[in-house]
């Protein structure tokens, strides 16, 4: 597509419920990241996948999140049995080939958990 | 360790006044430096970004930021702010160019309000 898309793009959840949010990331972008926005924080690096490679997982702050990225391209990330201080806007991002170091983010998903 | 400082959590100018938010990285080498804007509801935008030569680097939007290795600072200025500038700004540093973006460190960020 022509942007990173997240969904969804908001989420309230309760206490101890799993949750998966949703990355399409630009097409032939073979570098993906998840971060973490929590109210007058600054972005959380979550985790990095790139191209068939081991992702990077070391920024999931617990067992309880993991991630995925189905056939290089929609990744999804998953928060089970959610937690309070689990709620803040998780962004999605990707780079191309270019090895600019700019990263492309997409708008999203804010997650509340009561 | 890297790290970023933006001192100024809120600043408020008026429209068509200058303006210019603070930045400070710690990092033991030359960095890679990022300014992003956040629009309400939106994803990060890239402004301007430096790696090496010119200390002054231009950007979109009328953005301009300056390099300045002996202060460790890497300040965003507009000379004339418009109101659809009001906006959250994040300074970003990081060590590796092609190589694993989550080196970008990211400050707290300064919430822009533009008074009419």
């Amino acid at each position: 597509g022509a942007g990173v898309s997240q969904s969804p793009s908001n989420k309230v959840t309760e206490k101890g419920k799993d949750v998966e949010l949703r990355c399409d990331p630009i097409s032939g972008h073979t570098a993906l990241y998840w971060y973490r926005q929590s109210l007058g924080q600054g972005l959380e690096f979550l985790i990095y996948f790139q191209g068939n490679s081991a992702p990077d997982k070391s920024g999931l702050p617990s067992d309880r999140f993991s991630a995925e990225r189905t056939g290089g391209s929609v990744s999804t990330l998953t928060i089970q049995r959610t937690q309070q201080e689990d709620s803040a806007v998780y962004l999605c991002a990707t780079t191309g080939t270019g090895g600019t170091g700019e990263l492309f983010f997409g708008e999203g998903s804010r997650l509340t958990v009561l | 360790a890297q790290s970023v400082t933006q001192p100024d959590i809120h600043i408020t100018v008026s429209e068509g006044a200058s303006l210019e938010l603070r930045c400070n990285y710690s990092y033991g080498a030359t960095p890679y430096l990022f300014w992003y804007v956040q629009s309400p509801g939106q994803g990060l935008q890239l402004l301007l970004k430096y790696f090496s030569g010119d200390t002054l680097v231009q950007g979109i939007k009328g953005f301009e930021a300056e390099f300045k290795r002996s202060q460790s600072s890497f300040n965003l200025r507009k000379p004339s702010v418009h109101w659809s500038d009001a906006a959250e700004y994040f300074c970003a540093v990081g060590g590796t160019l092609s190589g694993s973006a989550r080196q970008l460190t990211f400050g707290s960020g300064t919430q822009l309000t533009v008074l009419p």
